[in-house]
């Protein structure tokens, strides 16, 4: 199986930062790498598709960046309800893993 | 709007079997790939199954595989979930979810997801 790891596990931002994410892949997947938001207590939200492609409804502050194996989700301007977790998830080959997640938290 | 509704969850003892149903409304279901995915306490996300819209293709990983079983019922809008021989490392809240696709393949993603529901697997 391909083998997610993201990195930080955990961060603290304040409102208005910049944060990165990154999740890389023990092999390479092309560019099929899905990111997710998750709030407690609720169902994951895909925000970035292939990549880089924006889910339609998600703001324009998340953007996604990468291929091969190592990817990149930014969030530009962190505001009060991004704090959440993130998932990454690849979908090059089956099983379709997951990341382990990266907890964002308010600093 | 898409919803995604799960529901058959419990505590269950090793060994025995439950069946989780996810009723779909808002879209039309039977022109989507649909999938189970699960989520352990304090865990990441694990995908358990994928179906394609017409129930002819259908994928496990080897985590569940001989032990789960995906169906759908497009009559009544209806995916589920017979689990089978459960063990306590299958305890976790389990997600139903749609694929953007009827053929779900290499590059997709999960698009709308239930609230899930919570499977407790303990003696």
């Amino acid at each position: 199986d391909i083998q997610m790891t993201q990195s930080p596990s955990s961060l603290s931002a304040s409102v208005g930062d910049r944060v990165t994410i990154t999740c890389r892949a023990s092999q390479t997947i092309n560019s099929y790498l899905n990111w997710y938001q998750q709030k407690p207590g609720k169902a994951p939200k895909v925000l970035i598709y292939a990549a880089s492609s924006l889910q339609s409804g998600v703001p324009s502050r998340f953007s996604g960046s990468g291929s091969g194996a190592d990817f990149t989700l930014t969030i530009s301007g962190l505001q009060p309800e991004d704090f959440a977790t993130y998932h990454c998830q690849q979908t090059y080959i089956t099983p379709w893993t997951f990341g382990q997640g990266t907890k964002v938290e308010i600093k | 709007q898409v919803q995604l509704v799960e529901s058959g969850g419990g505590v269950v003892q090793p060994g025995r079997s439950l069946r989780l149903s996810c009723a779909a409304s808002g879209f039309t279901f039977s022109d989507y790939g649909m999938y189970w995915v699960r989520q352990a306490p304090g865990k990441g996300l694990e995908y358990v199954s994928l179906i394609w819209y017409d129930g002819s293709n259908k994928y496990y990983p080897d985590s569940v595989k001989g032990r789960f079983t995906i169906s759908r019922d497009n009559s009544k809008n209806t995916l589920y979930l017979q689990m089978n021989n459960l063990r306590t490392e299958d305890t976790a809240v389990y997600f139903c979810a749609s694929d953007p696709l009827r053929r779900p393949a290499a590059g997709t993603y999960f698009q709308h997801w239930g609230q899930g529901t919570l499977v407790t697997v303990s003696s």
